[in-house]
């Protein structure tokens, strides 16, 4: 089943703008992590979150969590075209041992 | 560092056909993970290993798909017999241990079942 659900189903910006994608879930969890998947391959790990932080930055990206709303939001400042990809939010939950419920993803387009 | 390995790529079968997919991990990474992805969806867990004992698997179908992980390194994962909603793809991912720790996906097995 999927815990998470991702906000919205797709988006399409054009390069610099900013991009923002939104993730809630349903249960308690230790950590919330956001991996990118490029047509055709694996996923790629962006930024693992704790229950206990509230915000977290890696170069253009900036993670917020809000465990009272369940709530997760992605932003990725100054967007390129590389930028285009599947963006995925993933649970593990409390006592989860590092499982990992992946939400329905973020289809973005990022255009010249 | 070399990345988690897969092959084949793609693999095409009939339906009632078995098929197995192989994963090499990230040396010294304890935790295995196959996914299951279906065109448009999150991954899915399938199975979850730690070494090379089974931590959770319990959302593999364990009447057609079985999974094992030898010496604590490789693992395959094989489907018998093949349904037509096996169609997906077949992800392994691994971890250097069981909590708080991001996973690194291989590219993953393209199945197709005909």
């Amino acid at each position: 089943s999927q815990q998470g659900e991702e906000d919205p189903q797709a988006l399409s910006i054009q390069e610099g703008e900013n991009a923002t994608m939104n993730c809630s879930y349903k249960t308690s969890i230790n950590n919330l992590q956001w991996y990118r998947q490029n047509s055709g391959r694996g996923l790629v790990h962006l930024i693992l979150i704790r229950s206990n932080e509230r915000e977290k930055h890696s170069g253009r990206l900036r993670v917020t969590l809000d465990t009272s709303k369940k709530s997760s939001s992605l932003l990725i400042t100054a967007s390129r075209a590389a930028d285009t990809a599947s963006y995925f939010c993933a649970t593990d939950a409390t006592g989860g041992g590092n499982k990992l419920t992946f939400g329905t993803g973020t289809q973005l387009k990022v255009e010249l | 560092e070399a990345g988690v390995a897969q092959s084949p790529r793609y693999k095409i079968i009939e339906k009632r056909q078995s098929v197995a997919f192989w994963c090499n991990p990230i040396s010294g990474h304890a935790t295995l993970y196959w996914y299951q992805q279906i065109l448009g969806q999150g991954p899915k867990l399938l199975i979850q290993f730690q070494n090379n004992g089974v931590v959770d698997d319990s959302q593999l179908p364990k009447d057609r798909f079985s999974a094992e992980r030898l010496k604590g390194v490789d693992s395959t994962l094989k489907i018998q017999p093949a349904k037509l909603e096996d169609s997906a793809v077949y992800l392994c991912a691994s971890s250097p241990g069981p909590s708080n720790q991001p996973q690194h996906f291989g590219d993953g097995t393209r199945l197709s079942i005909l």
